[in-house]
């Protein structure tokens, strides 16, 4: 069972460059999210999808674009990567956004912008 | 969505049961309380949640005080793979499809089991 899977696992972009994160999810879900973890700090929301051809602002939106591509898919832009956006990525997905299913993660892109 | 409070760390042996607290005084009526952890260079892992009633699963059991404001995770037998940050975390139900479903994730309790 593959779950979330998450391409790259590990990326190193230099200032103003543009790169596009994957995300798939094989458990016929309909929502997804795409958050980020910083040292030290617990997970912030960015964008999610409540369902294929939905998506909405999190937390933290600013300097990220989304495309729910299809059902599966769901993915994450930085148009042109700063600093600042040096994180662990992780995506998301949960059976449906309303009531209290639970979601289930991704093991992260490393992503570093020097 | 209420504060929830957690032990920074903790150690357990390995094969005695862990016990895991989590204060979460300001917990609204029909908040439910969910429990992921976070293993090392991975994503967090979804482990058991519950509303007010006692829950398990094959991974862990879940206590929910009869007032709600706290609960335990128990792993019943800890093993060296169970290290990793433990996080409680509670939440409202979503009741529709354009609420913006935020997890909230602390900074959680970093367990290490112990040889």
């Amino acid at each position: 069972n593959a779950g979330v899977t998450q391409t790259p696992k590990f990326q190193v972009l230099k200032t103003g460059q543009s790169m596009t994160l994957q995300c798939a999810q094989d458990m016929n879900h309909n929502s997804m999210y795409w958050y980020r973890q910083d040292p030290g700090m617990g997970l912030r929301l960015i964008y999610y999808s409540a369902s294929e051809g939905t998506t909405d602002k999190g937390e933290v939106p600013n300097g990220y674009n989304v495309s729910r591509l299809n059902k599966r898919e769901f993915s994450l832009r930085l148009e042109s990567a700063a600093p600042s956006q040096t994180s662990v990525y992780f995506c998301a997905s949960s059976a449906r956004p309303e009531g209290v299913e639970p979601q289930h993660f991704g093991d992260g892109t490393r992503l570093s912008i020097l | 969505d209420a504060k929830t409070t957690q032990p920074p760390s903790m150690d357990c042996a390995e094969g005695r049961a862990a016990n895991l607290p989590c204060n979460h005084s300001t917990i609204s009526g029909n908040e439910y309380v969910y429990w992921y952890r976070q293993i090392h260079s991975q994503g967090p892992q979804y482990i058991i949640h519950g509303l007010k009633n006692n829950e398990t699963n094959e991974m862990a059991s879940l206590i929910i005080t009869e007032d709600r404001k706290s609960s335990t995770l128990i792993l019943p037998h800890a093993t060296l793979r169970d290290t990793a940050v433990y996080y409680c975390i509670v939440r409202l139900p979503i009741i529709s499809n354009f609420g913006n479903e935020k997890l909230t994730f602390g900074t959680g309790t970093r367990l290490t089991i112990i040889p």
